[in-house]
């Protein structure tokens, strides 16, 4: 059964740093991950796919990196912002399916 | 455009009561449907998965059922309502962005139950 660990859970960060998100996952036959963006009381916003082809994709100041042998997954947020605050999850789809398994996601807060 | 929306977006029930969220789609047809809960400190958790009118597949037992009367309407729905409902409910449909498919969400409505 797939499983879907972030860590870490919660990251307190002052402005302009560059920091790292973790996601691991159990079962490496996948055939993507994404990384998703929650604001609180809100829907998730898809922010980055990673084909399980793929090693890295990009997105303005986000970088997706897919290690699909070790089971892991980072997203890169260079010279974070207070608008960056937020919660970050990672998916992976269930075998043979669109359904998605997440992680229970790390709580980003980026103060001025 | 394709656009997901959720009604209500709050919701404040008593312990016993029923209740019915709805979710509808724009833009698309056919698509697969998708109910999340994402309770208090905890992550997503899928409940109930459609992929046509009257298909619904449920990933885990509970207090709830859900209903696909539409192509794009997504209804979720319980008779008696428990205090372990209370969480954050999420509609979602699959779509196909060129580098595979991926799962754009509603608003969410948030159910807080008494």
């Amino acid at each position: 059964k797939q499983e879907v660990t972030q860590i870490p859970a919660a990251l307190s960060v002052p402005e302009g740093e560059n920091l790292v998100l973790n996601c691991s996952f159990t079962d490496s036959a996948i055939y993507n991950l994404q990384w998703f963006r929650q604001d609180p009381g809100k829907g998730l916003t898809s922010l980055l796919l990673i084909q399980s082809s793929q090693r890295e994709q990009t997105s303005g100041r986000l970088n997706a990196s897919l290690d699909k042998s070790s089971g892991r997954s980072t997203l890169y947020i260079a010279a974070s912002q207070p608008g960056d605050s937020a919660t970050y999850l990672c998916a992976v789809p269930s075998y043979n399916t669109d359904k998605l398994i997440f992680g229970t996601g790390t709580r980003l807060q980026v103060f001025p | 455009s394709q656009t997901i929306h959720q009604w209500p977006a709050t919701l404040v029930q008593p312990v016993g009561s029923p209740l019915s969220l709805e979710c509808t789609v724009e833009g698309t047809s056919n698509p697969n449907l998708y109910w999340y809960r994402q309770a208090a400190g905890r992550g997503l958790q899928l409940l109930f998965y459609s992929v046509g009118i009257g298909q619904i597949s449920s990933e885990v037992p509970q207090n709830l059922s859900a209903s696909r009367p539409q192509d794009r309407q997504f209804i979720l729905s319980s008779k008696k309502l428990l205090l372990s409902d209370s969480g954050f409910y999420l509609c979602a449909w699959t779509f196909w962005t060129g580098l595979g498919e991926t799962q754009y969400f509603g608003p969410g409505t948030r159910l807080l139950v008494l």
